[in-house]
């Protein structure tokens, strides 16, 4: 079992809908969310990090994390077919030990936004 | 534009050679990550180097191999090479060791081994 599992998609929904994107993890030592989002031959692009548990906003983005559960969330409001692309979940671990810095990453969700 | 610069863009070659991708950071940016991105494992971490020194492993196949320069590019060297190597290769690099860094990601390598 993958410590962070995805759902691949793909997903596709019509402008101005709201996707809801998620994850799971089994790692309870993670504790830095992050969402990025990678467009068609591009590099990951950080779109939002969230510490801990709670909720963040940023614009149409709210991005949620659920530890007791071990889920996140990621949210877009009146999506834009500028929004289709690969959104991309990754966790990490605090500081120390070998594991700092890495980022673990779920399998992407493909998401087309139709006008 | 991450300021995160990669080459080549596209790397054929054949099975058995050996290659070499090169990855310079953003300006001021101490560490280097490289990722290995296929269809089938998603986006999986390599290795990191922080100030010409490693710092973490992951699943890096031994005929992978890794440095980090004095003037902080990195170049990543991949031998005896096997067509389930064909992937996209990224360099990431940020300014904070460890914790919450924001990984800023280069445009990425394609290598496709025939």
């Amino acid at each position: 079992q993958k410590e962070v599992e995805q759902d691949p998609g793909p997903l596709s929904v019509p402008e101005g809908a709201i996707v809801s994107l998620n994850c799971t993890y089994s790692n309870s030592a993670f504790q830095y969310f992050m969402w990025y989002r990678q467009y068609s031959r591009k590099g990951p692009e950080l779109l939002m990090y969230t510490y801990s548990s709670g909720n963040k906003e940023d614009g149409r983005f709210t991005a949620q994390v659920d530890k007791s559960s071990k889920y996140i969330s990621l949210f877009i409001r009146d999506s834009q077919p500028s929004d289709s692309a690969t959104y991309l979940c990754a966790m990490s671990v605090n500081a120390g030990g070998t594991s700092y810095g890495k980022l673990t990453f779920g399998q992407g969700t493909i998401l087309t936004v139709h006008p | 534009d991450s300021g995160v610069t990669q080459t080549p863009k596209h790397l054929i070659t054949a099975t058995g050679q050996r290659v070499t991708l090169r990855c310079s950071p953003r300006s001021g940016d101490l560490s280097v990550y490289w990722y290995q991105q296929s269809l089938d494992q998603g986006l999986q971490f390599l290795i990191h180097y922080y100030n010409g020194e490693e710092r973490a492993k992951g699943n890096i196949l031994e005929r992978f191999s890794a440095q980090q320069f004095p003037d902080l590019h990195s170049e990543l060297n991949l031998s005896s090479l096997e067509l389930g190597d064909s992937a996209l290769y990224f360099c990431a690099s940020s300014v904070v060791q460890g914790g919450y860094n924001e990984q800023f990601f280069g445009p990425g390598t394609r290598l496709t081994v025939l």
